[in-house]
């Protein structure tokens, strides 16, 4: 596969349920980010990764827990949800944060996620 | 946080006609990003502009970034159902490596 794959394509889960959501980059890129998308808002920064270390938390409930095992690879755990959390959850790649700027991201299909 | 201001917001329009939208901010950016956005995917790059002024054209599509490096705009021309998505622009404010997105304008071309 190329490009970033995310995994599931759709969650539902109820607010006491514990899930995780998936990312995984075949481009060699060293910076990973997770979006959270709502209609009728700007893209929503939530965390960064360059080289595997975390450089941005954007004042992230601690209910969602980020994890970058490798450059590779990045899971956002997700824990006792609230309903406004229901969103498309996007994952984004670049080579390094520089790149980034002049570029361009590649993102994922994202994961539709409902809270009931 | 600087903003980007995207207008207009919605757009629905017939095949063949040309529309220009517009991103604006009152901040200066390193580089202006376009992205496409379709139902139920991910944002696709489309084009990066980083010095004022400049022009890049992409098949039907002619995206301009303004001489002060605080606006662009994206003019579709003879607009075709496949060009139907959220457009988004996203600013790079250099030192932050962070992009800036606006809230996006939704095209709809009928056949």
């Amino acid at each position: 596969e190329t490009g970033v794959t995310q995994t599931p394509r759709h969650l539902v889960m109820g607010m006491t349920n514990k899930k995780s959501l998936k990312c995984e980059q075949h481009l060699g890129h060293n910076a990973m980010y997770w979006y959270k998308q709502s209609a009728k808002k700007p893209l929503e920064l939530m965390f960064v990764y360059n080289f595997k270390e975390q450089t941005e938390n954007n004042s992230v409930p601690s209910r969602f827990s980020p994890e970058c095992p490798n450059s590779s690879h990045l899971f956002l755990h997700l824990h006792t949800l609230q309903p406004e959390d229901s969103a498309l959850y996007l994952c984004a790649s670049s080579q390094d944060l520089r790149a980034g700027d002049y570029y361009g991201y590649t993102f994922g299909s994202g994961t539709r996620l409902t809270v009931v | 946080t600087q903003l980007l201001e995207q207008s207009p917001q919605f757009l629905s329009i017939q095949e063949g006609e040309n529309l220009t939208v517009y991103c604006n901010s009152s901040s200066v950016f390193s580089s202006l990003q376009w992205y496409r956005q379709e139902p139920g995917e991910g944002p696709v790059l489309l084009v990066t502009v980083v010095t004022g002024g400049e022009v890049k054209k992409l098949k039907r599509l002619t995206f301009q970034f303004g001489d002060a490096r605080k606006d662009s705009s994206l003019h579709i021309t003879a607009a075709q159902p496949g060009d139907t998505g959220l457009y988004l622009c996203a600013g790079g404010e250099g030192g932050s490596y962070i992009p800036t997105f606006g809230r996006g304008t939704s095209l709809i071309v009928h056949p």
